[in-house]
């Protein structure tokens, strides 16, 4: 049974640029999160995909914007990088029709934005 | 706003001795609560849940944690730490209708042969 995994492992980018990160969630389930990790910190929620809607956001700016598609994976797009975008990002999966609220996470993209 | 506590950034024990990490947490009703470890590099790993009934709950890797309403917290512990324990490990909490997680900002745990 396949985890959640994402790709790419590690990504650099310079300011300016446009980033775009992949997750494929474990096998049934129907729910993407996303976080970034600064260095020192823990995961901060970016935002939650189910039925290819964004249904919840936390408090990032509209640069950062996603995707899912109609298999669940999931797209992360962030443009116009900025240094403070550097950090790990985590996808999480998740079943929502369970009523558990348990996400399992990847092992994350590392962004360096230089 | 819901926020979670952890107040020890660094906890350093010996191998073979117990482990106790704290986590506070501010929520006005009883939230789901998740304790997760990540080793250098790597992504969360669940160690252990609890969203209602017995307030002790086991997890993997001999880990358990006690949920305590009247203190607003939720400790992790362990009898005796391997070496393989070292790690950062985070506190969560999730919320009713939401899956969101708020996470603490994390204890780095060294072990000490």
């Amino acid at each position: 049974d396949a985890g959640v995994t994402q790709s790419p492992t590690h990504l650099i980018k310079t300011r300016g640029q446009q980033v775009t990160l992949r997750c494929s969630p474990k096998s049934g389930h129907d729910t993407v999160s996303w976080y970034q990790q600064a260095l020192g910190q823990g995961p901060q929620f970016i935002f939650q995909y189910y039925e290819e809607e964004e249904r919840q956001r936390g408090n990032f700016p509209d640069r950062f914007s996603g995707h899912q598609f109609p298999n669940y994976s999931s797209e992360l797009n962030v443009n116009a990088l900025l240094l403070g975008d550097s950090a790990l990002y985590l996808c999480a999966s998740s079943l929502r029709s369970s009523g558990g609220e348990t996400q399992y996470f990847g092992p994350g993209t590392r962004l360096l934005v230089l | 706003a819901q926020s979670v506590t952890q107040p020890d950034i660094h906890i350093t024990v010996s191998e073979g001795a117990s482990l106790e990490l704290r986590c506070n947490y501010s929520y006005g009703a009883t939230p789901y609560l998740f304790w997760y470890v990540q080793s250098p590099g790597q992504g969360l790993q669940l160690l252990l849940k609890y969203f209602s009934g017995d307030t002790l709950v086991q997890g993997i890797k001999g880990f358990e944690a006690e949920f305590k309403r009247s203190q607003s917290s939720f400790n992790l512990r362990k009898p005796s730490v391997h070496w393989s324990d070292a790690a950062e490990y985070f506190c969560a909490v999730g919320f009713t209708g939401f899956q969101k997680l708020v996470f603490g900002t994390g204890t780095r745990l060294l072990v000490s042969p």
